[in-house]
């Protein structure tokens, strides 16, 4: 059971818009702790794809982008391409916990 | 070019030991806290404890499934960070990743991964 809850997966055909959620509590998310976004690839390493919140590493693509808003933060994907498929993880901080990840989100490009 | 390699992992039985290395090259090391993350097969990633850096004391932290047998440290002047994994159980076989955050928000630089395997 991971402090920060995110839906097993998630799906969309190419083109569209996807938004994967992210939930805490008033320990993480809601206490002001900023949200960090990460993509893996099949047999890969995970990648930093957003930092605090809603900022983007140089080379990520504009069609990723993240949000905050109380103890929940979403990441959304426009423009759905084929090597978007991936899992993706948020994490965050909590006050008992330290450094807390979320389950994982399957993204499935139809 | 950034680079994070481990190295380390392997074949160990329950109740032993192992210590990963991750060198890194490439960023500034010495300012930058190093994340330890493991992932068993088919699983989601597992935070399991971090170094800060000097200026940050070199505070540690550890994940509550490995506090008391897992150690965190590093040498800044080979610019290397090392987990020293005692008291293994089955259920710490997993691909270990070295990861840093320099500062600048979230772990920005990962290494490869490293699997470690605790079975009898």
């Amino acid at each position: 059971q991971s402090v920060l809850t995110q839906p097993p997966s998630v799906s969309g055909a190419p083109g569209q818009r996807v938004t994967i959620s992210c939930t805490g509590s008033s320990s993480n998310i809601g206490a002001g702790y900023d949200v960090h976004w990460y993509q893996q690839l099949p047999g890969t390493a995970p990648k930093l794809l957003i930092y605090g919140n809603s900022n983007r590493p140089s080379g990520v693509p504009d069609r990723f982008s993240g949000s905050k808003s109380g103890t929940s933060a979403s990441l959304a994907i426009t423009g759905l391409q084929a090597e978007d498929e991936a899992d993706y993880y948020c994490q965050s901080y909590d006050s008992s916990s330290d450094v807390v990840f979320g389950g994982g989100t399957k993204l499935t490009v139809l | 070019e950034v680079q994070l390699v481990e190295s380390g992992g392997g074949l160990v039985q329950p109740g032993g030991s192992l210590k990963l290395s991750c060198a890194a090259s490439g960023f500034t090391f010495s300012g930058s806290a190093m994340h330890w993350v493991r992932q068993a097969s088919g699983k989601g990633l597992e935070w399991v404890g971090r170094i800060r850096s000097k200026a940050n004391s070199y505070a540690t932290a550890y994940a509550a499934s490995v506090k008391g047998r897992f150690t965190i440290s590093r040498d800044d002047s080979k610019n290397t960070a090392y987990l020293q994994m005692n008291s293994l159980k089955t259920e710490d076989t997993a691909v270990y990743y070295c990861a840093a955050d320099p500062g600048s928000g979230g772990n920005v630089y990962w290494g490869q991964g490293t699997l470690v395997t605790v079975s009898s």
